[in-house]
């Protein structure tokens, strides 16, 4: 079985544009959560995702924004980039709480 | 705010030896929690969960968790070269996992 996919795996990208990133979780689950770390820190939570509905927004600002599919893929979109947002960002995939994370998109903001 | 402490090492143990690495949390309702480790450049590979009180072992793993002083610990026996890492201690509540900042384990040959 294909475990959790994100793309791209890096990105660069310049202040002030947008991002869009993807996740496909594990066949079956329907659950993904996205999650940043920048370097030298744990992963910090963004988003929950279940059937499609929010269930869970950590503490990030309104330019990041999320959404999940009808086959449980997901986007996470950050607009307005800042040079802070450079980081790397993991989808997880659950049918329960710990989750298998994908290999993760390395966001760097020029 | 949930917060998960870790102390940041480095932690160097020779190789063979029994690495132990801590874990306090703030949140006395939660109720999951998890051991990750994480290679350079690499994502977060899930290596233990624990549930209740007590020891949970899993091969050369032994998670362990006093809900009443708030602390989970991670035993790895036999430490190996290839278990030189970053462990991430991840508390699960209604905002997702809340991680700690990881240890970063060094084993010596």
């Amino acid at each position: 079985d294909a475990g959790v996919t994100q793309s791209p795996t890096h990105l660069i990208k310049t202040r002030g544009q947008h991002v869009t990133l993807r996740c496909s979780p594990i066949s079956g689950h329907k659950s993904v959560s996205w999650y940043q770390q920048v370097l030298g820190q744990g992963p910090q939570f963004i988003f929950q995702y279940y059937e499609k509905e929010e269930r869970g927004r950590g503490n990030f600002p309104d330019r990041f924004s999320a959404r999940q599919f009808p086959n449980y893929s997901s986007e996470l979109n950050v607009n307005a980039l800042l040079l802070g947002d450079s980081a790397l960002y993991l989808c997880a995939s659950s049918w329960r709480e710990g989750g298998s994370f994908g290999p993760g998109t390395r966001l760097l903001v020029l | 705010q949930k917060e998960v402490e870790q102390n940041s090492g480095p932690l160097s143990v020779p190789e063979g030896a029994i690495a132990s690495l801590n874990c306090t949390y703030s949140d006395r309702g939660s109720q999951s929690f998890f051991w990750y480790r994480q290679y350079s450049g690499k994502s977060p590979e899930l290596i233990m969960s624990i549930y209740s009180n007590g020891d949970k072992e899993d091969g050369r793993f032994t998670a362990q968790l006093n809900k009443a002083s708030q602390y989970v610990s991670l035993l790895i026996r036999d430490s190996q070269p290839s278990d030189s890492a970053t462990y991430l201690c991840a508390v699960y509540g209604a905002d997702g996992l809340t991680f700690g900042k990881g240890t970063h384990l060094i084993i010596q040959p």
